[in-house]
């Protein structure tokens, strides 16, 4: 079974902060994905990830995949409170369908 | 172009009963997927339908079923409720099965919230 840990669980800072959010796994994965999910939405799409120690940036976000394909990082720059979400990594493994999601980073950004 | 959109959004069954979600895709996409999501958890892939049929399923007992139809979209069904099933019931459409590198771009919908007592 291919788990993805995220960590840390719980993030509260204060807006201008920057921070670091970590998804780690013991397995490979072909793809990885980041998402964010507001409270009574679905998780909405911000990033994929496919090659070995591939970054890519999007605004004040930056992503991360490692050399082995097995973790990946976002890093916010100078949180602002629309920030505020759960971000959720998901990976998967190659000629899968399936996604497997880590259990997320619930972000609180306070102004 | 409509998103992904769920039915119904909230729904409170007892133990034992069964229940049908609904789930329209997003224009465009022929296939849909499903996930449960718990609280405080990462959504769970329980199963893929491609063309009508289920082709990809996660760790759910065979209670969860679903179904596909001719315009795409698609529905969850699980009989004989547990109160462990309480859950927000996720709905992801995409323009294939995906499995591919890179591939599968999914659009998640609001999801259906279902309490089971």
């Amino acid at each position: 079974t291919q788990l993805l840990e995220q960590s840390p669980q719980f993030l509260s800072i204060q807006e201008g902060e920057n921070l670091t959010v970590y998804c780690n796994s013991s397995s490979v994965f072909s793809s990885l994905q980041w998402y964010r999910q507001e409270p009574g939405e679905g998780p909405v799409l911000l990033v994929t990830v496919v090659t070995g120690g591939e970054v890519k940036k999007l605004k004040r976000l930056t992503f991360q995949f490692g050399d082995a394909r097995k973790d990946s990082s976002l890093h916010i720059t100078a949180a602002q409170p629309g920030d505020t979400g759960l971000y959720l990594c998901a990976g998967r493994a190659g000629g899968s369908y399936q996604l497997t999601f880590g259990k997320g980073t619930k972000l609180s950004v306070i102004p | 172009e409509t998103g992904v959109t769920q039915s119904p959004t909230h729904l409170i069954k007892t133990r034992g009963q069964q229940v049908t979600l609904r789930c329209s895709s997003q224009s465009g996409h022929n296939t849909v997927s499903w996930y449960q999501q718990a609280l405080g958890q990462g959504p769970q892939f329980i199963f893929q339908y491609y063309r009508e049929e289920e082709n990809g399923r996660g760790n759910f007992p065979p209670r969860f079923s679903g179904l596909q139809f001719p315009n795409y979209s698609s529905e969850l069904n699980v009989n004989a409720l547990e109160l462990d099933d309480s859950a927000l019931y996720l709905c992801a459409s995409s323009l294939d099965p995906g499995g591919r590198l890179g591939a599968n771009v999914l659009t998640f919908g609001a999801g259906s919230r279902l309490t089971v007592l």
